[in-house]
This record gives C-alpha cells, sequence and structure tokens, in this order.
C-alpha cells in the first residue's frame, strides 16, 4: 500500500530485553516522527527526522532509546533493556517538510 | 511532554445526536489538525485548518480555527455507530514541525 507501515504490529517482551521496531514512511516524505502512545493518553514526541539535517531527539525519554533512518527512507527505533514503562503504542509517522503528518498502524509493545 | 487541553475527554451519545469538542492552548497556533484513531489503528487526519477563523467542513465532520489562535472546535453532526473513537487535535506553531497533540476525547455512540 501507499501508506506508512510499521513492523511488528504486536511485540511481547521480557523486561531487560532490546527491542526494534520498524517503520517504512510514505515514499517520498522526507520528514520521520515517533510517537510514544501510553495507555489512554496522547501522543508523545520522541524523535524526527528531517533528510539529511541531523535528528531532534529532544523527546527521547532515556538514554536506551535511539533512532536511525537509514538512507532517507526507513527508520528503526531501538530501546534496549526494556523496563515494564516502556509499555505503550509506539506510533510512526511521515510527511513533506512541515506538512501535515500521515500515521502507520503502530507497534504495541507490552514489556513483561 | 506538553499537550494542549482537550474536552470532553469522553462521551457517550445517542446515535443521530451531535457532538461538540474542542482543544485549547496556551500558545497561538498557526495550524490545527484534527485525527481520529479508531480501536488498534494509528491516526487518521480529518480535517486541517490553517487560518484564523476558518471553517472547514469534511462529510459530518466541521472543524474552526479559533479566532484567537489558541483554540479549535470540532462538531459532528448525526453521528452513526462507526464515529465510536478517540478523536485528537494537534497544533503547531509557523516553522516548526513539532506537532503537539490533545490528550483526546473519546466517543461512544449508542445505538
Amino acid at each position: 500500500g501507499a501508506g506508512v507501515s510499521q513492523s511488528p504490529s504486536n511485540k511481547v517482551t521480557e523486561k531487560g530485553k532490546d527491542v526494534e521496531l520498524r517503520c517504512d514512511p510514505i515514499s517520498g516524505h522526507t520528514a520521520l516522527y515517533w510517537y510514544r502512545q501510553s495507555l489512554g493518553q496522547g501522543l508523545e514526541f520522541l524523535i524526527y527526522f528531517q533528510g539529511n539535517s541531523a535528528p531532534d531527539k529532544s523527546g527521547l525519554p532515556s538514554d536506551r532509546f535511539s533512532a536511525e533512518r537509514t538512507g532517507g527512507s526507513v527508520s528503526t527505533l531501538t530501546i534496549q533493556r526494556t523496563q515494564q514503562e516502556d509499555s505503550a503504542v509506539y506510533l510512526c509517522a511521515s510527511s513533506f517538510p512541515k506538512e501535515t503528518q500521515y500515521f502507520g498502524p503502530g507497534t504495541r509493545l507490552l514489556v513483561l | 511532554g506538553q499537550q494542549l487541553n482537550q474536552s470532553p475527554q469522553s462521551m457517550f451519545i445517542q446515535e443521530g445526536e451531535d457532538v461538540s469538542m474542542n482543544c485549547t492552548s496556551s500558545s497561538i497556533f498557526n495550524t490545527w489538525l484534527w485525527y481520529k484513531q479508531d480501536p488498534g489503528e494509528g491516526p487518521v487526519l480529518l480535517i486541517a485548518l490553517y487560518k484564523a477563523g476558518e471553517l472547514t467542513s469534511n462529510g459530518r465532520l466541521t472543524a474552526q480555527f479559533g479566532i484567537t489562535r489558541k483554540d479549535s472546535f470540532l462538531n459532528i453532526s448525526a453521528s452513526i455507530p462507526s464515529d465510536v473513537g478517540i478523536y485528537f487535535c494537534a497544533g503547531t506553531t509557523s516553522g516548526t514541525y513539532k506537532y503537539i497533540f490533545g490528550t483526546g476525547t473519546r466517543l461512544k455512540v449508542l445505538a
């Protein structure tokens, strides 16, 4: 399809393990965002990529969180040494610069 | 992180009724967006507003960009069961990519 895709759709992991979440943005979109949505909450900004510029990492909650975007397209959000409070839905969105964002379906992460 | 104040937090309505929800900010915004999120899905853009006072419709949905630029309203007319979901507002100032999201209004429609 032509929309934003994310994988896996669901992930269950044990506390202390590392996880990788993947986002495939809409083709041609140079801007990519990661958000976290905790149960019953709004969207919390995590990180923003735009073209070849340095990413805005100001929303990452701790140094256990990191993200990469390879070749200006696919992005991976990595959470190291997961904690139970990391359980949430992780949403990816893409857009043309400063234009409206289109979201993927999210990855539901459960840390046991 | 910073969030907008969105109200009501949740609402139950009868099918066929009209629905109103709003979002307020302490900051002036240049763009307001309204999204709907169905259970288990990502948010889907409903309406985008770019100008103070702008009134825009999308089917049974109508949204307005408040004249003070600190608020926005979304109305749904003649609600139907598929309107169930969470409605989010989002706003941003000019020249920035960072959108601030509201906490959401959870809508449940009783048939």
